[in-house]
């Protein structure tokens, strides 16, 4: 069981926007603006999308962005494309006990 | 070119070790944090561990905590993971990975991944 909570699978169709949630506590995403977001592709490593919340890396697409209510952290995907099929981890700053944590993964589908 | 490539994965029997490299290139090694971060087959990412540009604070999750050690030889710009006591749980694809800062355990961000290295503890 991971520590942060994400939907097993969203999905989406060509252009439309989705949001993929990430649920903790108060000892990691609520008490810490350290969300970090990464995308896998299948077979390979994972990249960074979105750090510190809603920052974006160097070359990232502005389609993609972050934000932060409470203990539940979002990452939202507009203007859907193919190649954003994918799996989607959060990850947060846990304290000085865990450190970081992540949440199990979504697998994005665009229909 | 920014690239991590890591090595020395393999086989090896419950309750071994096995030591795996991570050898950095295209950034100042000595400046960056740096993280493993592992995936069991067909599981998601678990955070390992982390350690300070200059090596000297080291992180470690509870499900490793006193079998793995992490270190660094900035002068040959390698990341290594000593790892003792090996379990079958221990099997995953072993990614080194770059902070964005210099002391942290990744949670600041890990920007530069790299292909991974296979473990497999089994007998």
């Amino acid at each position: 069981q991971s520590a942060l909570t994400q939907p097993a699978s969203v999905s989406g169709s060509p252009g439309q926007s989705i949001t993929i949630s990430c649920i903790g506590t108060s000892s990691d995403v609520g008490s810490y603006d350290l969300v970090s977001w990464y995308q896998q592709h299948p077979g390979k490593a994972p990249k960074l999308m979105i750090y510190e919340v809603n920052e974006r890396p160097s070359g990232v697409s502005n389609r993609f962005s972050g934000s932060k209510s409470g203990n539940t952290a979002s990452l939202t995907i507009s203007g859907l494309q193919a190649e954003d099929e994918a799996d989607y981890y959060c990850c947060s700053y846990a304290g000085s006990r865990s450190y970081v944590v992540f949440g199990g993964g979504t697998k994005l589908t665009v229909l | 070119e920014v690239q991590l490539l890591g090595s020395g994965g393999g086989l090896v029997q419950p309750g071994g070790s096995l030591r795996i490299s991570c050898t950095a290139s295209g950034f100042t090694f000595n400046t960056y944090a740096m993280s493993w971060v592992r995936q069991a087959p067909g599981r998601g990412l678990e955070w390992v561990s982390g350690i300070s540009g200059s090596g000297t604070n080291t992180y470690y999750a509870g499900s490793v905590k006193g079998r793995f050690t992490i270190s660094r030889d900035n002068s040959e710009n390698t990341l290594f993971l000593q790892m003792n006591s090996l379990r079958g749980e221990d099997t995953a694809v072993y990614y080194c990975a770059k902070g964005r800062d210099s002391d942290s355990s990744g949670s600041y961000g890990m920007d530069v991944w790299g292909q991974g290295t296979t473990v497999t503890v089994s007998s």
